[in-house]
């Protein structure tokens, strides 16, 4: 069926940096646009960023912009969210998500991995 | 960046009521936007995209409306599954944004 995974959260100190990564399996990945979505505790969800399917365009929310990046490997099915210079306001649980072709809406989501950034 | 502005952050109702939550757009996205639902410690569900289009499996009594800037999102007949919170996302251009939720509760 239809999945995606997402890994490589934990707690890290402001400054550091951290990978997360989201295997997906049972579509072609390399078909579909995929986007990092975050939601910090007790509050709502944060649009973080899009890659295209072919990973030509990237696309990142302003409180985000120049600290992470957005990555893709299509032929290991796997999307990865670069996190640099973290601050303690990136803590949240992160999701993976899939664009509904021609359409945008993100039809498909993992479960979530939790960064925390603490000292 | 588009701001969305979502109404209202929360809602009681009992089961069997008719819902509607409202989401504005700070400027005009066509029909570019999606509702989602998302229960405690759960992933977001995509119910409703392009404004008005029921995603596969969704159950008929949820319903989008809109186009510009104001979307309507409603729930004929609540169920007791239905009691979550809400989002609309405006996937009209990037960055993509979120309103900022409205939970349902029961009354």
């Amino acid at each position: 069926q239809v999945q995606l995974v997402e890994s490589g959260g934990g707690v890290v100190q402001p400054g550091r940096s951290l990978r997360l990564s989201c295997a997906a399996s049972g579509f072609t990945f390399s078909s579909y646009g995929m986007h990092w979505v975050r939601q910090a505790p007790g509050k709502g969800l944060e649009w973080v960023a899009v890659i295209w399917y072919d990973g030509s365009n990237k696309y990142y929310a302003d409180s985000v912009k120049g600290r992470f990046t957005i990555s893709r490997d299509n032929s290991k099915n796997t999307l990865y969210l670069q996190m640099n210079s973290l601050r303690a306001e990136d803590t949240a649980v992160y999701y993976c998500a899939r664009d509904l072709p021609g359409v945008r809406s993100l039809d498909v989501w993992g479960k979530g991995t939790t960064v925390t950034v603490s000292s | 960046a588009i701001q969305m502005t979502q109404s209202p952050s929360s809602l009681s109702a009992s089961v069997g009521d008719r819902v509607t939550i409202t989401c504005r757009a700070s400027q005009g996205i066509r029909n570019d936007l999606g509702w989602y639902q998302q229960k405690p410690g759960k992933a977001p569900k995509l119910l409703i995209y392009a404004a008005s289009s029921l995603q596969s499996g969704v159950p008929s009594r949820f319903s989008g409306s809109g186009s510009g800037t104001d979307f309507t999102l409603t729930i004929s007949s609540l169920q007791p599954e239905d009691f979550a919170t809400y989002y609309c996302l405006q996937d009209y251009n990037y960055p993509h944004s979120f309103g900022q939720g409205t939970k349902l509760e029961i009354k």
